[in-house]
């Protein structure tokens, strides 16, 4: 099956600081979606990007699908942006066969 | 509007019972699923329901049954519970090939 590798996996960062976290997979994708796991497990939306850039307020996100990454941006990072950020992924012709990667554990200490 | 919703939130089993986790949307999404997500682990994928009446094996299915019992409700069950399959399980529903929307989970434990 399609392997999801994130990095890295695990950042500590100051308040105020920004980060980049990195989404590489295996095979070809339709289907790309970044989530944020709060402490008390909730799972958040973020972004539905197969392909391109999307923004929304301190966060953005680009997929170059044909190289086979995503990034997500966070900028000027805030305490409550803690816990863990998932990419998840369906590869092409995977039916809706989600895979998701192991995550990158955030904590920002103020 | 209340997305997507799971019972029982908390759970305690001893081995060899046997138990359903209800879900439920209300967002006419065509396609359902259930995932565990284990300690430190990301989310894995249990079976998944494209539409109402159509269910397909996931990564782990594995001891696992389930039910899309219409377009709103896609219950999973576990037969004859195992301390493996202690974990925490999310239902999700979506378009299909769309953006995926979560539930609250159910966090069970087997003794």
């Amino acid at each position: 099956g399609i392997q999801v590798e994130q990095s890295p996996p695990d950042l500590i960062l100051q308040e105020g600081a920004n980060s980049t976290l990195r989404c590489n997979f295996s095979d070809s994708v339709n289907n790309l979606q970044w989530f944020h796991q709060n402490p008390w497990g909730q799972l958040i939306n973020l972004f539905y990007i197969p392909s391109g850039t999307k923004q929304n307020g301190r966060l953005s996100a680009t997929t170059v699908a044909t190289e086979r990454y995503s990034l997500l941006y966070i900028s000027s990072s805030q305490t409550t942006d803690s816990g863990v950020y998932f990419c998840a992924v369906v590869r092409s012709g995977g039916y809706q066969k989600v895979t998701f990667g192991t995550g990158t554990k955030l904590q920002v200490i103020p | 509007n209340a997305g997507v919703t799971q019972t029982p939130k908390f759970q305690v089993l001893k081995t060899g019972q046997s138990m359903t986790l209800q879900c439920a949307q209300d967002m006419n999404h065509n396609s359902m699923y259930w995932y565990r997500q284990d300690p430190g682990m990301g989310l894995r994928l249990i079976y998944y329901s494209a539409s109402e009446g159509t269910t397909d094996k996931g990564e782990v299915p594995n001891g696992y049954n389930v039910s899309r019992l219409n377009k709103r409700e896609f219950s999973l069950r576990l037969e004859s519970a195992a301390p493996s399959q202690t974990s925490v399980y999310f239902c999700a529903s979506g378009f299909r090939g769309g953006e995926q929307y979560f539930g609250p989970g159910t966090r069970l434990t087997v003794t």
